[in-house]
């Protein structure tokens, strides 16, 4: 069964550059999830879409910012990055309309050195 | 603040055994729960789920139990297996396409 999909999944940044994330989410699916997580940490809430808005946002510094487009793809852009943005980053989808369960991808790995 | 975590941050089982995870949750207007399981470089598994106004649900070897007046969730797993290891994490939401507010990891470690 297809699942979600987020490229790339290692990717290494100097500070002060800027990354991008891409998740494509399970088929059918209308909301993404992004999280953050650092070593050893529980994921964090970073931001939601659902059917290309904005549902929900979390802990997403300004430096950050993220859409979704029309096939649902959806993607987060960082910018001025900084040592501590260090950390694997996941994207979730799931389906509207009542279902809860939300399938997680492999992660990106973001260092930033 | 609203805060779900678990009590314990690492457990060790003797393979066989039943495993039991714990968690505490404090916004009482969750109404989805939900455990996790994390391998190595992975991103988490849906393990199991249980909506409020359930108090106990089962799956393939594992169990969640809800104790609403206590606000507490545990993950039982029966007859633990190696391939179990990994880091679970409890997760509340509030209900449909809202975001989930992961607990602390646990570690389990399964002894051969």
């Amino acid at each position: 069964a297809a699942g979600v999909i987020q490229s790339p999944r290692h990717l290494i940044k100097e500070k002060r550059e800027t990354a991008t994330l891409k998740c494509y989410p399970i088929p059918r699916h209308d909301t993404v999830y992004w999280y953050q997580q650092g070593p050893g940490q529980d994921p964090q809430f970073l931001i939601s879409f659902y059917e290309k808005m904005q549902s929900d946002k979390g802990s997403i510094p300004d430096r950050f910012s993220a859409q979704q487009f029309s096939d649902y793809h959806s993607e987060l852009n960082m910018s001025s990055l900084e040592l501590g943005d260090s950390a694997l980053y996941f994207c979730a989808s799931s389906e509207g309309g009542g279902n809860t369960e939300a399938f997680f991808g492999q992660g990106t790995r973001l260092t930033v050195v | 603040g609203e805060s779900v975590g678990l009590h314990l941050p690492t457990l060790s089982v003797q393979e066989g055994d039943n495993s039991i995870i714990n968690c505490a949750y404090s916004n009482s207007a969750s109404d989805y729960f939900i455990w996790y399981k994390q391998e190595s470089g992975k991103g988490p598994q849906f393990i199991i789920d249980i909506r409020s106004n359930m108090d106990k649900r089962q799956g393939q070897r594992v169990t969640v139990l809800l104790n609403k007046t206590v606000k507490h969730l545990s993950l039982q797993i029966a007859a633990t297996q190696p391939g179990d290891s990994a880091v679970y994490f409890c997760a509340e939401t509030p209900g449909a396409n809202s975001k989930l507010t992961f607990g602390k990891g646990i570690t389990l470690s399964v002894r051969p």
